[in-house]
């Protein structure tokens, strides 16, 4: 079993609806939390970041951590065709550095105008 | 500010040559990391370079290799290259400190195919 889990779709969606794109991990020390947006011949770039459990809210997008059930989800509103990419989950123990990132395989996600 | 720069942005190499990848990171960043994503993979990490010592390296045989210049750009040298190689190799560098303190910045990778 992979320590991180995510759904690689693709998910294909039309504009304007609400996304949800979710990861499921096994190890119950990850405390902190990141969503990365991979756009096509790009490298990652951060999204959100999160620490512990509970919701955070960032324009479009909102990241929700439950950590009872070792689920992270990721929710973007009105959803718009420049967010059409691929969207990574990554977490870490909270005292180590960037090495012990742990990234999920990537969700691919189109928004049909 | 300029981002990471990587180079080449594709490289075709023949089983058994050698690759060399090339990495500059941000202005100020001393820390720089390696990643081979390969499809259905994920990010898999290589390599952490931190003031020009490896501190850290992933699940890679030692034919994956590299260092770390004076000025903090990096090179990743892949050698015996096999045909699972191919994947797109991503740089990324950071500050010093914890993950949520000093969060990654990537490069737009080198696509690497061995034929």
């Amino acid at each position: 079993q992979k320590e991180v889990e995510q759904d690689p779709g693709p998910l294909s969606v039309p504009e304007g609806a609400i996304v949800s794109l979710n990861c499921t991990y096994s190890n119950s020390a990850f405390q902190y939390f990141m969503w990365y947006r991979q756009y096509s011949r790009k490298g990652p770039e951060l999204l959100m970041y999160t620490y512990s459990s509970g919701n955070k809210e960032d324009g479009r997008f909102t990241a929700q951590v439950d950590k009872s059930s070792k689920y992270i989800s990721l929710f973007i509103r009105d959803s718009q065709p420049s967010d059409s990419a691929t969207y990574l989950c990554a977490m870490s123990l909270s005292n180590f550095g960037n090495e012990k990132l742990t990234f999920g395989t990537g969700t691919r996600l189109t928004i049909i105008p | 500010e300029a981002g990471v720069t990587q180079s080449p942005t594709h490289l075709i190499k023949t089983r058994g040559q050698q690759a060399t990848l090339r990495c500059s990171p941000i202005s100020g960043h001393t820390s720089v990391y390696w990643y081979q994503q390969a499809l259905g993979l994920g990010l898999q990490f290589l390599l952490w370079y931190d003031e020009g010592e490896e501190r850290n390296r992933g699940n890679f045989p030692p034919r994956f290799s590299g260092r770390q210049f004076p000025n903090y750009s990096s090179e990743l040298n892949v050698n015996a290259l096999e045909l699972e190689d191919s994947a797109l190799y991503l740089c990324a560098s950071s500050g010093t400190g914890v993950s949520y303190n000093s969060p990654l910045h990537f490069g737009n990778g080198t696509r690497l195919t061995v034929t």
